[in-house]
Protein backbone atom coordinates (compact mmCIF):
# COMPACT_ATOMS: atom_id res chain seq x y z
CA UNK A 1 0.00 0.00 0.00
CA UNK A 2 0.83 3.37 -0.55
CA UNK A 3 3.47 4.83 2.27
CA UNK A 4 3.70 8.51 3.54
CA UNK A 5 6.33 9.45 6.23
CA UNK A 6 6.97 12.43 8.13
CA UNK A 7 10.14 14.04 9.68
CA UNK A 8 11.11 14.85 12.43
CA UNK A 9 8.13 12.61 14.88
CA UNK A 10 8.57 14.82 17.59
CA UNK A 11 9.89 17.99 18.30
CA UNK A 12 10.31 20.51 20.98
CA UNK A 13 11.17 23.99 20.05
CA UNK A 14 11.31 27.41 22.04
CA UNK A 15 8.69 29.94 21.97
CA UNK A 16 9.68 32.50 18.88
CA UNK A 17 11.48 29.92 17.01
CA UNK A 18 10.44 27.96 13.45
CA UNK A 19 9.95 24.58 13.09
CA UNK A 20 10.24 22.91 9.57
CA UNK A 21 8.09 19.16 9.10
CA UNK A 22 8.51 17.08 6.13
CA UNK A 23 6.21 14.97 4.46
CA UNK A 24 7.09 12.44 1.58
CA UNK A 25 5.62 10.24 -0.21
CA UNK A 26 7.17 6.99 -0.46
CA UNK A 27 5.85 4.69 -3.33
CA UNK A 28 3.90 6.96 -5.54
CA UNK A 29 3.76 10.80 -6.46
CA UNK A 30 1.69 12.64 -5.02
CA UNK A 31 0.29 15.98 -7.21
CA UNK A 32 -1.58 17.20 -3.50
CA UNK A 33 -0.55 16.82 -0.01
CA UNK A 34 -2.87 17.99 2.88
CA UNK A 35 -1.94 19.11 6.26
CA UNK A 36 -3.68 18.55 9.39
CA UNK A 37 -4.05 19.72 12.76
CA UNK A 38 -5.37 17.67 15.83
CA UNK A 39 -5.86 19.11 19.00
CA UNK A 40 -6.05 16.35 22.05
CA UNK A 41 -9.10 14.48 22.01
CA UNK A 42 -10.35 16.48 19.02
CA UNK A 43 -11.29 15.43 15.50
CA UNK A 44 -8.30 16.55 12.54
CA UNK A 45 -9.09 19.65 11.04
CA UNK A 46 -7.87 20.75 7.38
CA UNK A 47 -5.29 23.54 7.54
CA UNK A 48 -4.43 23.68 4.03
CA UNK A 49 -4.03 21.81 0.97
CA UNK A 50 -0.76 22.07 -0.96
CA UNK A 51 -0.35 21.90 -4.79
CA UNK A 52 2.81 20.45 -6.09
CA UNK A 53 3.92 23.73 -8.12
CA UNK A 54 1.61 26.06 -7.34
CA UNK A 55 0.51 27.83 -3.99
CA UNK A 56 -1.31 26.01 -1.20
CA UNK A 57 -4.74 26.83 -0.38
CA UNK A 58 -5.38 27.56 3.09
CA UNK A 59 -8.51 26.97 4.87
CA UNK A 60 -10.26 29.71 6.72
CA UNK A 61 -9.23 30.95 9.96
CA UNK A 62 -5.50 29.39 9.29
CA UNK A 63 -2.63 32.07 8.63
CA UNK A 64 -0.90 31.40 5.55
CA UNK A 65 2.05 33.49 6.83
CA UNK A 66 2.59 31.71 10.14
CA UNK A 67 2.06 28.67 8.39
CA UNK A 68 4.13 28.38 5.46
CA UNK A 69 3.89 25.69 3.02
CA UNK A 70 5.75 24.49 -0.05
CA UNK A 71 5.38 21.44 -2.56
CA UNK A 72 8.65 21.64 -4.60
CA UNK A 73 8.57 17.90 -5.58
CA UNK A 74 5.71 15.24 -6.49
CA UNK A 75 7.17 13.22 -3.53
CA UNK A 76 7.64 16.23 -0.99
CA UNK A 77 5.81 18.97 0.70
CA UNK A 78 7.02 21.21 3.89
CA UNK A 79 5.23 22.92 6.24
CA UNK A 80 6.85 25.29 8.33
CA UNK A 81 5.65 26.80 11.54
CA UNK A 82 7.08 30.81 11.49
CA UNK A 83 8.04 31.99 15.24
CA UNK A 84 5.94 29.33 16.84
CA UNK A 85 3.41 29.85 20.26
CA UNK A 86 2.59 27.29 22.92
CA UNK A 87 -1.05 27.45 21.35
CA UNK A 88 0.81 26.02 18.02
CA UNK A 89 1.07 22.57 20.17
CA UNK A 90 -0.46 20.06 18.60
CA UNK A 91 -0.21 17.11 16.48
CA UNK A 92 0.25 17.71 12.73
CA UNK A 93 -0.46 15.36 10.25
CA UNK A 94 0.06 15.06 6.65
CA UNK A 95 -2.00 13.20 3.79
CA UNK A 96 -1.15 12.05 0.25
CA UNK A 97 -3.74 11.30 -2.46
CA UNK A 98 -2.04 9.23 -4.93
CA UNK A 99 -2.37 10.99 -8.88
CA UNK A 100 -5.93 10.78 -9.91
CA UNK A 101 -7.73 7.25 -10.02
CA UNK A 102 -10.62 4.98 -8.98
CA UNK A 103 -10.61 6.14 -5.64
CA UNK A 104 -9.98 9.25 -3.53
CA UNK A 105 -8.03 7.64 -1.00
CA UNK A 106 -6.24 9.96 0.99
CA UNK A 107 -2.81 8.03 2.98
CA UNK A 108 -1.79 9.79 6.10
CA UNK A 109 2.12 10.20 7.23
CA UNK A 110 2.25 9.14 11.14
CA UNK A 111 2.39 12.55 12.26
CA UNK A 112 4.46 15.03 14.19
CA UNK A 113 3.74 15.90 17.72
CA UNK A 114 4.71 19.86 18.40
CA UNK A 115 5.85 21.18 21.75
CA UNK A 116 6.20 24.80 21.68
CA UNK A 117 7.55 26.14 25.41
CA UNK B 1 -21.68 24.83 6.41
CA UNK B 2 -20.19 21.12 7.00
CA UNK B 3 -21.34 19.14 10.12
CA UNK B 4 -21.14 15.65 10.34
CA UNK B 5 -22.00 13.75 13.65
CA UNK B 6 -20.44 10.59 15.38
CA UNK B 7 -21.48 9.30 19.04
CA UNK B 8 -18.51 10.50 20.98
CA UNK B 9 -17.74 7.42 23.15
CA UNK B 10 -19.42 4.17 22.96
CA UNK B 11 -18.32 0.30 24.49
CA UNK B 12 -18.25 -3.14 23.99
CA UNK B 13 -17.39 -6.49 24.51
CA UNK B 14 -14.83 -8.70 23.29
CA UNK B 15 -15.93 -11.05 20.83
CA UNK B 16 -19.22 -9.07 19.80
CA UNK B 17 -20.82 -6.65 17.46
CA UNK B 18 -20.52 -3.30 17.31
CA UNK B 19 -21.86 -0.28 14.68
CA UNK B 20 -20.60 3.18 14.58
CA UNK B 21 -23.02 5.41 13.31
CA UNK B 22 -21.97 8.61 11.17
CA UNK B 23 -24.58 11.40 10.05
CA UNK B 24 -23.86 14.10 8.12
CA UNK B 25 -24.68 17.62 6.12
CA UNK B 26 -22.00 18.89 3.72
CA UNK B 27 -22.14 21.26 0.72
CA UNK B 28 -21.11 18.65 -1.66
CA UNK B 29 -20.24 14.98 -1.34
CA UNK B 30 -17.75 13.07 -3.10
CA UNK B 31 -17.87 9.91 -0.75
CA UNK B 32 -16.95 8.77 2.60
CA UNK B 33 -13.94 7.47 4.52
CA UNK B 34 -13.52 5.47 7.54
CA UNK B 35 -10.42 6.29 9.28
CA UNK B 36 -8.81 3.90 12.28
CA UNK B 37 -6.71 6.15 15.02
CA UNK B 38 -4.95 4.54 17.86
CA UNK B 39 -3.85 7.21 20.13
CA UNK B 40 -1.21 9.09 19.38
CA UNK B 41 -1.00 8.00 15.76
CA UNK B 42 -2.16 9.05 12.44
CA UNK B 43 -5.34 7.62 10.91
CA UNK B 44 -5.16 4.08 9.11
CA UNK B 45 -7.48 3.57 6.22
CA UNK B 46 -10.56 1.53 6.91
CA UNK B 47 -13.26 1.48 4.10
CA UNK B 48 -14.48 4.22 1.20
CA UNK B 49 -18.11 4.44 -0.19
CA UNK B 50 -19.49 6.55 -2.80
CA UNK B 51 -22.41 4.33 -3.59
CA UNK B 52 -25.18 3.22 -1.58
CA UNK B 53 -24.63 -0.03 -0.06
CA UNK B 54 -22.74 -2.12 2.10
CA UNK B 55 -19.35 -2.66 1.52
CA UNK B 56 -17.67 -5.63 3.48
CA UNK B 57 -14.00 -6.30 4.26
CA UNK B 58 -13.33 -8.68 6.28
CA UNK B 59 -14.30 -8.12 10.30
CA UNK B 60 -15.22 -4.31 8.83
CA UNK B 61 -18.39 -3.46 6.83
CA UNK B 62 -19.47 0.22 6.15
CA UNK B 63 -22.89 0.94 4.75
CA UNK B 64 -24.29 4.48 2.80
CA UNK B 65 -27.40 6.12 2.44
CA UNK B 66 -26.64 9.16 0.39
CA UNK B 67 -30.46 9.90 0.67
CA UNK B 68 -30.39 10.03 4.49
CA UNK B 69 -26.55 11.51 4.89
CA UNK B 70 -25.75 8.44 6.59
CA UNK B 71 -23.25 6.18 7.30
CA UNK B 72 -21.95 3.08 9.44
CA UNK B 73 -18.97 1.22 10.45
CA UNK B 74 -19.68 -2.49 11.46
CA UNK B 75 -16.95 -4.41 13.35
CA UNK B 76 -17.58 -7.88 13.65
CA UNK B 77 -15.72 -10.27 16.32
CA UNK B 78 -14.51 -7.87 18.35
CA UNK B 79 -11.17 -7.72 19.88
CA UNK B 80 -9.71 -5.71 22.39
CA UNK B 81 -6.44 -4.18 19.92
CA UNK B 82 -9.63 -2.79 18.16
CA UNK B 83 -9.92 -0.48 20.50
CA UNK B 84 -9.38 3.27 19.28
CA UNK B 85 -10.71 6.39 17.61
CA UNK B 86 -12.59 5.49 14.48
CA UNK B 87 -13.06 8.52 12.03
CA UNK B 88 -15.92 9.41 9.54
CA UNK B 89 -14.97 11.78 7.20
CA UNK B 90 -16.43 12.99 3.87
CA UNK B 91 -14.62 14.31 0.63
CA UNK B 92 -16.42 17.73 -0.27
CA UNK B 93 -15.49 20.89 -2.11
CA UNK B 94 -14.18 19.62 -5.93
CA UNK B 95 -13.70 15.73 -4.59
CA UNK B 96 -10.29 16.62 -2.33
CA UNK B 97 -11.16 18.05 0.72
CA UNK B 98 -11.70 15.59 3.44
CA UNK B 99 -13.89 16.89 6.57
CA UNK B 100 -13.40 14.83 9.54
CA UNK B 101 -16.24 13.96 12.20
CA UNK B 102 -15.26 14.59 15.98
CA UNK B 103 -14.69 10.31 15.88
CA UNK B 104 -16.34 7.78 18.33
CA UNK B 105 -13.91 6.80 20.79
CA UNK B 106 -14.57 2.33 21.04
CA UNK B 107 -13.46 0.71 24.46
CA UNK B 108 -13.26 -2.78 23.97
CA UNK B 109 -13.42 -4.58 27.42
CA UNK B 110 -13.27 -8.54 28.08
Amino acid sequence: GAVVSQHPSRVICKSGTSVKIECRSLDFQATTMFWYRQFPKQSLMLMATSNEGSKATYEQGVEKDKFLINHASLTLSTLTVTSAHPEDSSFYICSARDLPGLEETQYFGPGTRLLVL
Amino acid sequence: GQNIDQPTEMTATEGAIVQINCTYQTSGFNGLFWYQQHAGEAPTFLSYNVLDGLEEKGRFSSFLSRSKGYSYLLLKELQMKDSASYLCAVITGGGNKLTFGTGTQLKVEL
